[in-house]
């Protein structure tokens, strides 16, 4: 079965301060995708970004910065000199590439609240 | 492209009413999801169509769920008798091939609530 866990309900941090979300999964397949989704409070989840099992390699996009390790199976998010407007929750998402439904198995989420 | 649009955003009805809600996905996104989420937790998988073909359902999905996508294009999904455990964000999701890889992209969720 998958499994998604973040262990961090809630975080809550001063503006400009660098934080960092928690994502461990679970899976028996060798090949599957990671997703972080970020959910303002409208409610629609917005895409962040999606890597494969296969590649490794950290990625930074602008403050944001993705932290991947098959070893540990975790794929941990950073958010640098965060800002109110980073304020939402955020979700982790792991999908399976066997044929099928494909569908994402979401962690339960972290609540990030930056405070000015 | 114009995003996946969800009609309606908020919908209040009372326990034993049938409720029905409207999912438009990306244009030519041949994939369609329904996800639920309730509170404080992560959106969990309902169904998905391939064009018209509704070819899976959880076991969340009861008899009293029903979903439809005709032609191929938008979808709906149907609650009959609603109760009170109905009440939770519906999201739909579209994506562009069948491809493990590509990407779900979520509407704004329909929001139930069911007095």
């Amino acid at each position: 079965a998958q499994k998604v866990t973040q262990a961090q309900t809630e975080i809550s941090v001063v503006e400009k301060e660098d934080v960092t979300l928690d994502c461990v999964y679970e899976t028996r397949d060798t090949t599957y995708y990671l997703f972080w989704y970020k959910q303002p409070p409208s409610g629609e989840l917005v895409f962040l970004i999606r890597r494969n099992s296969f590649d490794e390699q950290n990625e930074i996009s602008g403050r944001y910065s993705w932290n991947f390790q098959k070893s540990t199976s975790s794929f941990n998010f950073t958010i640098t000199a965060s800002q109110v407007v980073d304020s939402a929750v955020y979700f982790c998402a792991l999908k399976s590439v066997v044929q099928g439904a494909q569908k994402l198995v979401f962690g339960q989420g972290t609540r990030l609240t930056i405070n000015p | 492209d114009t995003g996946v649009s969800q009609d309606p955003r908020h919908k209040i009805t009372k326990r034993g009413q049938n409720v029905t809600f409207r999912c438009d996905p990306i244009s030519e996104h041949n994939r369609l999801y329904w996800y639920r989420q309730t509170l404080g937790q992560g959106p969990e998988f309902l169904t998905y169509f391939q064009n018209e073909a509704q070819l899976e359902k959880s076991r969340l999905l009861s008899d009293r769920f029903s979903a439809e996508r005709p032609k191929g294009s938008f979808s709906t999904l149907e609650i009959q008798r609603t109760e009170q455990g109905d009440s939770a964000m519906y999201l739909c999701a579209s994506q562009k091939e069948t491809g493990s890889g590509e990407t779900q992209y979520f509407g704004p969720g329909t929001r139930l609530l069911v007095l």
